[in-house]
């Protein structure tokens, strides 16, 4: 039990739709983090939310967007979606100085 | 930015031997290093981390070494289990950004 819960767990979307991922932060995080992991690779850093702004973005295009709420639960949207979109999508919350982040299980998605 | 390799992709053991995953590192701003296990159809799980203060760090069965000289860092699992087979990431922490090597997957053989 890792006290972020992410859902769906699997997703499958056609090329050029729009999709929304979710995260439910552990209690008592205060910042949330998303990744994306390919097959076989390690994760890569999309973006980071704080206090609900952006705080932090990895290289990653703009059509990928969040959501931070105040209750700290979160979005990723992601529009126009490409075949190399596919990939487990992680959310990682914390601490602010604290860096332990603890991940959630991930949603699949598949791009066809 | 950062580039975060791991030495091999994958590696064998024998339960009960030691392990040992290396980590290298690009960046000599980096002031943060993880490591992750992860098992399949899971998440990352936080396993140790060391600030760029210290060179040595140990927990249960796990002990991390950091060489800042050369930017390497490598976990050791101690009475390797089979419990202990998964992919394992090295997370380093520059410029408040997290870049993840690709891993390497560890087999215990039992």
């Amino acid at each position: 039990e890792t006290g972020v819960t992410q859902s769906p767990t699997h997703l499958i979307k056609t090329r050029g739709q729009q999709v929304t991922l979710r995260c439910s932060s552990q209690s008592g995080h205060n910042t949330v983090s998303w990744y994306q992991q390919a097959l076989g690779q390690g994760p890569q850093f999309i973006f980071q939310y704080y206090r609900e702004e952006e705080n932090g973005r990895g290289n990653f295009p703009p059509r990928f967007s969040g959501l931070q709420f105040p209750n700290y639960s979160s979005e990723l949207n992601v529009n126009a979606l490409e075949l190399d979109d596919s990939a487990l999508y992680l959310c990682a919350s914390g601490t602010t100085g604290n860096y332990g982040y603890t991940f959630g299980s991930g949603t699949r998605l598949t791009v066809v | 930015g950062e580039n975060v390799g791991l030495h091999l992709p994958t590696l064998s053991v024998q339960e009960g031997d030691n392990s040992i995953i290396n980590c290298a590192y690009s960046n000599s701003a980096s002031d943060y290093f993880i490591w992750y296990k992860q098992e399949s159809g899971k998440g990352p799980q936080f396993i140790i981390d060391i600030r760029s203060n210290m060179d040595k760090r140990q927990g249960q069965r796990v002990t991390v070494l950091l060489n800042k000289t050369v930017k390497h860092l490598s976990l050791q699992i101690a009475a390797t289990q089979p419990g202990d087979s998964a992919v394992y990431f090295c997370a380093v922490n520059t410029g408040n950004q997290f870049y993840f090597g690709t891993g390497t997957s560890l087999t215990v053989i039992p």
